[in-house]
């Protein structure tokens, strides 16, 4: 398995613009994880779900940003408008239910930077 | 404040051994972790331990539990540049134990040669 892959690796991007940030997940795993590091703030989670439906979305920071997950192999943090605030590294990470013990597989992230 | 917490960062010199220390709040968390962060990279799970043991080793690496102290270590044994990283304690809280992970801030370790 690749692993759990993001896109794009990095995003720079304009106050007010919409960010869209991609995820794919392990194939088989029905958990998937939105977080957010910064270095003030440490690792967020934003928002998860389970069998692509959203569980707990209480970390998401506003309205500005919302996810979804259309199908079990894929998944989108979309930001609208951005702000400089919101640069950050977004990490997506995937987790079955076959043994607590594998804990999550988390992909490499995304930095945006919004200027 | 964090429910997971962890002293900020470490510096260790090459060859001598590592202990990241963590203290969590949940005494009915069933499972804990370690993961490493390397710069510019993902989290990777290290190893992690079930909370009806003590003492888990896999290779240069020794996880201690103390459940009554709620105190959970990670040793690294001879150190080597490589594992120059911030490290995450995790908990997983048996109210949600399929689900989320409780992360702590991460220890940033920084070894010397």
């Amino acid at each position: 398995d690749a692993g759990v892959i993001q896109s794009p690796r990095h995003e720079v991007t304009e106050m007010g613009q919409e960010v869209t940030l991609r995820c794919k997940p392990i194939s088989g795993h029905d958990y998937l994880f939105w977080y957010r590091q910064t270095m003030m703030r440490g690792l967020e989670l934003l928002i998860y779900f389970n069998n692509n439906v959203p569980i707990d979305d209480s970390g998401m920071p506003e309205d500005r940003f919302s996810a979804k997950m259309p199908n079990a192999s894929f998944s989108t943090l979309k930001i609208q408008p951005s702000e400089p605030r919101d640069s950050a590294v977004y990490f997506c990470a995937s987790r079955g239910t076959m043994g607590l013990g594998d804990g999550y597989t988390f992909g490499s992230g995304t930095r945006l930077t919004v200027v | 404040g964090e429910d997971v917490e962890q002293s900020l960062f470490l510096s260790v010199r090459e060859g001598d051994s590592s202990v990241i220390n963590c203290t969590y709040t949940d005494s009915s968390s069933t499972y804990l972790y370690w993961y490493k962060q390397e710069p510019g990279a993902g989290l990777q799970l290290l190893t992690y331990i079930f909370s009806n043991m003590d003492m888990k080793q896999d290779q240069r690496l020794t996880v201690l539990l103390n459940k009554k102290d709620k105190h959970l270590s990670l040793r690294i044994a001879d150190t080597q540049t490589g594992d120059s990283a911030i490290y995450f304690c995790a908990e997983s809280p048996p109210d949600d134990s399929w689900g989320k992970l409780q992360f702590g801030a991460g220890t940033q370790v920084v070894v010397t040669p």
